[in-house]
């Protein structure tokens, strides 16, 4: 298995532009979500997915879209980049929401190797 | 609101024990996890609790106080590869993560 898998590793984008990133698991996980991780903060929650064809938002969606057609892929898209996106994102996923809660002492949330992006 | 505090940055020596507290104030609780995260590179789990007391693997122990809103990682005969940030999250009534800012660990020789 690959786990998580993400791309690009890196990216710089002017202001303006758009893009999306890429997410995709191999391990029939139902639930995704996306992380924005900054200097001095926790990993804040942009958009999430509790499976195929369902997404919702999290914390700091604005400026973010996604879009969950099938249960392996989960990419973000980027409307119109601005310098305060410049982060670094994390894709992430579990069989479900709650499975989390159930993990015991099971590791159940798998992270990708994370996006750096910078918006000039 | 909801708010996970934990130390910015802690130091110590190769061999010893370090403490690494978290506090938090959450709407509900579903649990509390710990995730090493070495510089460039993804969160990995290390740790969950849900219910008071400690929780022992290998060199890493979890204790939580409900009660108290009170958790800590406890790390035992550093090693330099545990140079790492550490980051304390619950998980809400919703069963969303929150997470703290994490604490950067600096072992020295």
């Amino acid at each position: 298995n690959a786990g998580v898998t993400q791309t690009p590793k890196f990216q710089v984008l002017k202001t303006g532009q758009s893009m999306t990133l890429q997410c995709a698991q191999d391990m029939n996980h139902e639930y995704m979500s996306w992380y924005r991780q900054d200097p001095g903060m926790g990993l804040r929650l942009i958009h999430y997915s509790v499976g195929a064809g369902i997404t919702d938002q999290g914390e700091v969606p604005n400026g973010y879209n996604v879009s969950r057609s099938t249960t392996e892929d989960f990419p973000l898209r980027l409307l119109s980049a601005a310098p305060s996106q410049t982060s670094v994102y994390f894709c992430a996923s579990s069989y479900s929401r709650t499975d989390l809660a159930l993990a015991g002492n099971t590791d159940t949330q798998y992270f990708g190797p994370g996006t750096r992006l910078t918006v000039l | 609101g909801q708010n996970i505090d934990q130390p910015t940055e802690m130091t110590a020596t190769e061999g010893a024990i370090v403490q690494i507290n978290c506090t938090y104030q959450t709407s509900g609780f579903n649990g509390l996890f710990w995730y090493q995260q070495h510089a460039g590179e993804a969160p990995t789990f290390l740790s969950y609790n849900v219910l008071d007391g400690l929780e022992e693997k290998g060199r890493f122990s979890s204790f939580l106080s409900r009660s108290k809103g009170y958790s800590y990682l406890l790390l035992k005969e550093l090693q330099m590869k545990d140079s790492a940030s550490y980051l304390c999250a619950v998980m809400d009534s919703n069963y969303q993560l929150i997470w703290g800012a994490g604490t950067k660990l600096i072992i020295k020789p």
